[in-house]
């Protein structure tokens, strides 16, 4: 089946480390997505990407960092890590236009 | 009023209950919605697009109010697997038109038995 896969799943890291998280994704979507979740605030948007090349900042972009090397690939880098970044991660994608967008399971991201 | 708006809850039901959830929305451009469930600490999955016009799968019925800008979403004959937490998510738009989507905090349900 046609998916959107991220690793990792789990992470536990320490303040100031470099966290990379990927997503990749065999629909042929155009539209990849990065939010986070956190308790009582849902589903907050920090980047998201139209095409290769092309990167745009969500809500919440301050602290992270953004990769569209490939149609398939979309990373999510958090180039000094701290602890309020602690979160669910969840990257997404879509086809062009209002239409719905599909989730990958979620990246547990604890940082100490 | 906020962009998407909706009752945290819970909403506690026993088995085989109705339960409605309304969603209101600030954006009038917004022309079509949907609402998502969530499974704890699972990934958001579509589980209705909602149109002008509504729209009815099964249990589930959403419907459109544009001049009061809220969305429903209701649910006949609750099952213990209709638990989880209900996400009303409206378009978002720029000057340059349509960017993406904007999700609500969600509202939670419990079926019990």
């Amino acid at each position: 089946d046609a998916d959107v896969t991220q690793t990792p799943r789990n992470r536990i890291t320490k303040t100031g480390k470099r966290i990379m998280l990927e997503c990749s994704q065999t629909k042929g979507h155009d539209r990849m997505y990065w939010y986070r979740q956190d308790p009582g605030l849902g589903l907050r948007l920090i980047y998201y990407s139209f095409d290769v090349k092309d990167i745009n900042k969500g809500e919440i972009s301050d602290g992270y960092s953004v990769s569209r090397q490939a149609q398939a690939k979309f990373s999510l880098s958090l180039e000094s890590a701290i602890p309020n970044q602690t979160a669910l991660y969840f990257c997404a994608t879509s086809v062009q236009g209002v239409t719905e967008q599909f989730f990958g399971p979620g990246t547990r991201l604890t940082v100490l | 009023r906020k962009e998407v708006e909706q009752d945290p809850g819970p909403f506690n039901v026993p088995e085989g209950a109705t339960v409605a959830f309304n969603c209101t929305y600030s954006n009038s451009a917004s022309q079509s919605f949907f609402w998502y469930r969530q499974d704890c600490r699972k990934e958001p999955k579509l589980l209705m697009s909602v149109y002008s016009s509504g729209n009815e799968d099964g249990r589930f019925t959403a419907q459109l109010n544009r001049a009061s800008q809220y969305i429903s979403l209701l649910i006949r004959d609750s099952k213990l697997s209709d638990s989880a937490t209900y996400l009303c998510v409206v378009p978002s738009w720029s000057n340059s038109g349509y960017s993406t989507l904007t999700f609500g905090k969600g509202t939670m349900l419990l079926v019990s038995p």
